[in-house]
């Protein structure tokens, strides 16, 4: 069975750095066709993907966000770690994890974490 | 970057009835094309890939078509568990990003 579970803090203050923790079961982050992605949803708003990461560590980022964004792995401890520098309130939103098979698809997904940016 | 947009916004439609939600890319992305389901407080479900193809456990009811830049998601007899917020998802400039379209929201009518 294909799990993933979002980990983090609930409230962060502008201008810190967020860091996220996704851990995966049911895979392994050392399968070559696939490997894991972050996505975010503003509350009320529509999905945005932000970065994901494969088992060779290739990365791709979110064109718009690149300059925040890091994304890791601990194939060993079976997670990915996403970090964004210098938060913002209008990043207040649900951030999930999500399997990524190589074509491209989100075919499992975590239930998310709602990150508050405020002061 | 490839734009989604979703037309309609909001989809009243009584339960029974067909309800037909469209996508459209601001560029081709051949049969790249994915869709979601979500409900409130829950993450998104992959319904459809490769423009047409059911994922698995996908009931029947739920169709996709289209390729290029003109999608259409059909479900043909809305039930009660369909009533949710449908994304449209390319994935054709893979591995350079993902874009989402803006969703549609199906809501009994």
């Amino acid at each position: 069975q294909v799990t993933l579970k979002e980990s983090g803090p609930v409230l962060v203050k502008p201008t810190e750095t967020l860091t996220l923790t996704c851990t995966v079961s049911g895979f392994s982050l050392s399968n070559a066709r696939m490997g894991v992605s972050w996505i975010r949803q503003p509350p009320g708003k529509a999905l945005e993907w932000l970065a994901h990461i494969f088992s060779n560590d290739e990365k791709s980022y979110s064109t718009s966000l690149k300059s925040r964004l890091t994304i890791s792995k601990d194939t060993s401890k079976s997670q990915v770690v996403l970090t964004m520098t210098n938060m913002d309130p209008v990043d207040t939103a649900t951030y999930y994890c999500a399997r990524i098979l190589r074509i491209g698809l989100t075919d499992y997904w975590g239930q998310g974490t709602l990150v508050t940016v405020s002061s | 970057e490839i734009v989604m947009t979703q037309s309609p916004a909001t989809l009243s439609v009584s339960p029974g009835e067909r309800a037909t939600l469209s996508c459209r890319a601001s560029q081709s992305v051949s049969s790249n094309l994915a869709w979601y389901q979500q409900k409130p407080g829950q993450a998104p479900r992959l319904l459809i890939y490769g423009a047409s193809t059911r994922a698995t456990g996908i009931p029947a009811r739920f169709s996709g078509s289209g390729s290029g830049t003109e999608f259409t998601l059909t479900i043909s007899s809305l039930q009660s568990e369909d009533f949710a917020v449908y994304y449209c998802q390319q994935y054709n400039n893979w591995p350079s990003g993902l874009t989402f379209g803006g969703g549609t929201k199906v809501e009994i009518k």
